[in-house]
């Protein structure tokens, strides 16, 4: 079955920090994204790539970066972290452009910022 | 505003009975729609999708499409306490790589 690993699964980090989650995926899928999940507002899109090398912005990607260095791997970014990124962030593969495929996703990251 | 609205929020329905979850976009360039299934503690996977209109049958599960009236729904017989989870309904526009998920429903199903 199609893998998606993220890490770490849990993390807590001090306002102004710098927080970078990680996500591998062994699927050979050219997109992935990263999402984050609150009460409320369900999933919502924070920067996902076509490939590496390229990333772009989703509907939410004020406050964090991306950076896809190869096909397997696609990191989320929080240059100066803070309280309202408390949240948990998936981390999901899947070329649903291209044959309308599923998406994959990772166990989750729960993040606190204090 | 959000572009994919689901109900009800909550839902809680008897071992063996039906559970009906239902969604609406806003969009009309979405036209391809996923429902995704998240137990608690994990990432959500995906549970059937559907692009065409009409019903799409699964097992337990049947997904019904009106792109119409921008309306999908998932009911679910025979409901077990294993299907109790958080379900979200996603949506792809025909423009797009993006897809947009709904606010979930987390379903109770009491044994």
């Amino acid at each position: 079955e199609a893998a998606v690993t993220q890490s770490p699964r849990n993390k807590v980090a001090v306002t102004g920090g710098k927080v970078t989650l990680s996500c591998n995926q062994t699927n050979n899928h050219n997109n992935m994204y990263w999402y984050r999940q609150d009460t409320g507002h369900g999933l919502r899109l924070i920067h996902y790539s076509y490939g590496a090398g390229s990333t772009e912005k989703g509907d939410i990607p004020d406050g964090y970066k991306a950076s896809r260095p190869s096909q397997e791997n696609f990191s989320l970014i929080l240059e100066l972290a803070t309280p309202s990124q408390t949240s948990v962030y998936f981390c999901a593969s899947g070329d649903v452009a291209v044959s309308a495929e599923t998406l994959y996703f990772g166990s989750g990251t729960r993040l606190t910022v204090l | 505003q959000q572009k994919v609205q689901q109900s009800p929020e909550s839902l809680s329905v008897p071992e063996g009975g039906m559970a009906s979850l239902n969604c609406t976009s806003s969009d009309r360039n979405f036209q391809y729609f996923w429902w995704y299934r998240q137990h608690s503690g994990e990432g959500p996977k995906a549970l059937m999708s559907i692009f065409s209109d009409g019903d799409k049958k699964e097992g337990r599960f049947t997904a019904h499409l009106n792109k119409a009236s921008l309306h999908v729904s998932l009911h679910i017989r025979d409901s077990q306490p294993s299907d109790s989870a958080l379900y979200f309904c996603a949506a792809l526009s025909n423009m797009g790589y993006k897809l947009t998920f709904g606010t979930g429903t987390s379903l109770l199903v009491d044994p």
